[in-house]
């Protein structure tokens, strides 16, 4: 069946520096790829996403390219702040409704 | 889009009890998800919920432990059955479709 694998964490940051979470999945065909954001205490918010290989979402300042090559999804940002930290979630819908979630990463970003 | 609101919002339980969460949604959608996000986890599906059939539960899942109604396609409820401790999670429903799923903002349990 469809996983998806996502780096553990926490990752501890400092201000301002660079952030990669990395995302690897498996699947057949050809799915959708998803990073959800859960901030301290509320719900899942979509954060980018990416349809077709070689697709780039972005979105607050965070990226992440869809690479078909390497099954890979990895969530960039070149300069984090205190507000992103926060649990972020790899998933990947293939051809249907439901949601496959990695396992989450927490993201603490200190000043 | 879709907005989801979710109650209750959270709740402190006891063992034994059995919790009603519910879920509407601002637009007609031929399926709702349920999951379940255990503390620290990451989010497990408990089951697919359609207008007008049974729910469909994943592995692992019941339906005497969660029954599921689904009444019309905009509302659904989850109950969480004969409490535990270890039922103790944030539960979610969620709905979309291939290019993006919407997420209510959970019901936090806490059994005790």
């Amino acid at each position: 069946g469809d996983s998806v694998t996502q780096m553990e964490g926490p990752v501890t940051l400092s201000e301002e520096a660079f952030l990669t979470i990395n995302c690897t999945y498996t699947a057949t065909g050809y799915p959708s790829l998803f990073w959800y954001v859960q901030y301290p205490g509320e719900g899942l918010q979509l954060l980018l996403k990416a349809t077709k290989a070689d697709d780039k979402g972005s979105n607050k300042g965070f990226e992440a390219t869809y690479r078909k090559e390497t099954t890979s999804f990895h969530l960039e940002k070149g300069s984090v702040q205190v507000s992103d930290s926060a649990v972020y979630f790899c998933a990947l819908n293939n051809a249907g409704n439901m949601l496959t979630f990695g396992g989450g990463t927490r993201l603490m970003v200190k000043p | 889009s879709a907005v989801i609101s979710q109650k209750p919002s959270r709740d402190i339980c006891q063992r034994g009890t059995s919790l009603t969460i519910q879920c509407q949604v601002d637009s007609q959608v031929t399926m709702m998800f349920w999951y379940r996000q255990q503390p620290g986890q990451s989010l497990t599906l408990i089951a697919t919920a359609n207008q007008g059939s049974e729910a469909t539960y994943e592995s692992g899942f019941v339906i005497d432990k969660f029954p599921i109604s689904r009444p019309n396609l905009t509302f659904s409820t989850l109950t969480v059955s004969n409490m535990s401790p270890e039922d103790s999670s944030i539960y979610l429903c969620s709905v979309g479709g291939l290019t993006e799923a919407f997420f209510g903002q959970g019901t936090r349990l806490t059994v005790v």
